[in-house]
């Protein structure tokens, strides 16, 4: 079945850089776009961005555009997400969630979340 | 973007009976070329990520209990338990998928009343 598994999470400190990954099992990634999408502690959902099957479209949410960059390689099923100048608000559990094949905009999994924690 | 508001923001329901949750966008997900909705219905159970339940406003996710269901179209519409389990104590979340950046509701925590 879908496995999607988030590595990377940790304390950092405002302004410094953290890089996520998730490793996909399950499923052919290749042909799935695929999604970061993030909550803070007890609040709600809030999507990141999203990459196309092959890397060639990407999206962002207008508050982490020019900071965070997500990427993927379909060679090694491995999908990133590269976060510089972090924020205290930033501070979320960050999951990798995957694109239906049907429509790629529609998350149809979700990984079990890696905690970012943004404080000095 | 686009903004989605769910009612009531919290709900409490007797064990069997229905529970009604609503979610209004701020400009229609009906996507006129395929005559779909693009809004989708995700329950998260405590210390759990998110589960797919509804998509396109109204097919049920493979392996969800018939007693889920979505309906409405546009910008209104609702995702009804009929006859709530206690398994489904959760909190419930609306997201639309028309465009990015995609949105989420504020969620519904339900309850057992």
């Amino acid at each position: 079945q879908v496995q999607l598994v988030e590595s990377g999470g940790g304390v950092v400190q405002p302004g410094r850089s953290l890089r996520l990954s998730c490793a996909a099992s399950g499923f052919t990634f290749s042909s799935h776009a695929m999604h970061w999408v993030r909550q803070a502690p007890g609040k709600g959902l809030e999507w990141v961005a999203v990459m196309s099957y092959d890397g060639t479209n990407k999206d962002y949410v207008d508050s982490v555009k020019g900071r965070f960059t997500i990427s993927r390689d379909n060679s090694k099923n491995t999908l990133f997400l590269q976060m510089n100048s972090l924020r205290v608000e930033d501070t979320a559990v960050y999951y990798c969630t995957r694109g239906c094949s049907l429509e790629w905009l529609l998350i149809d999994s979700w990984g079990q979340g890696a905690l970012v924690t943004v404080s000095s | 973007d686009i903004v989605m508001t769910q009612s009531p923001d919290s709900l409490a329901v007797s064990l069997g009976e229905r529970a009604t949750i609503n979610c209004k966008s701020s400009q229609s997900v009906l996507h006129r070329s395929s005559d779909k909705n693009y809004l989708a219905w995700f329950q998260q159970k405590p210390g759990q990520p998110p589960k797919l339940l509804i998509y396109w406003a109204s097919t049920r996710e493979s392996g969800v209990p018939d007693r889920f269901s979505g309906s409405g179209s546009g910008t209104d519409f609702t995702l009804t338990i009929s006859s709530l389990q206690a398994e489904d104590v959760a909190v419930f979340y609306c997201q639309q998928y028309y465009s990015t950046p995609q949105t989420f509701g504020q969620g519904t925590r339900l309850e057992i009343k």
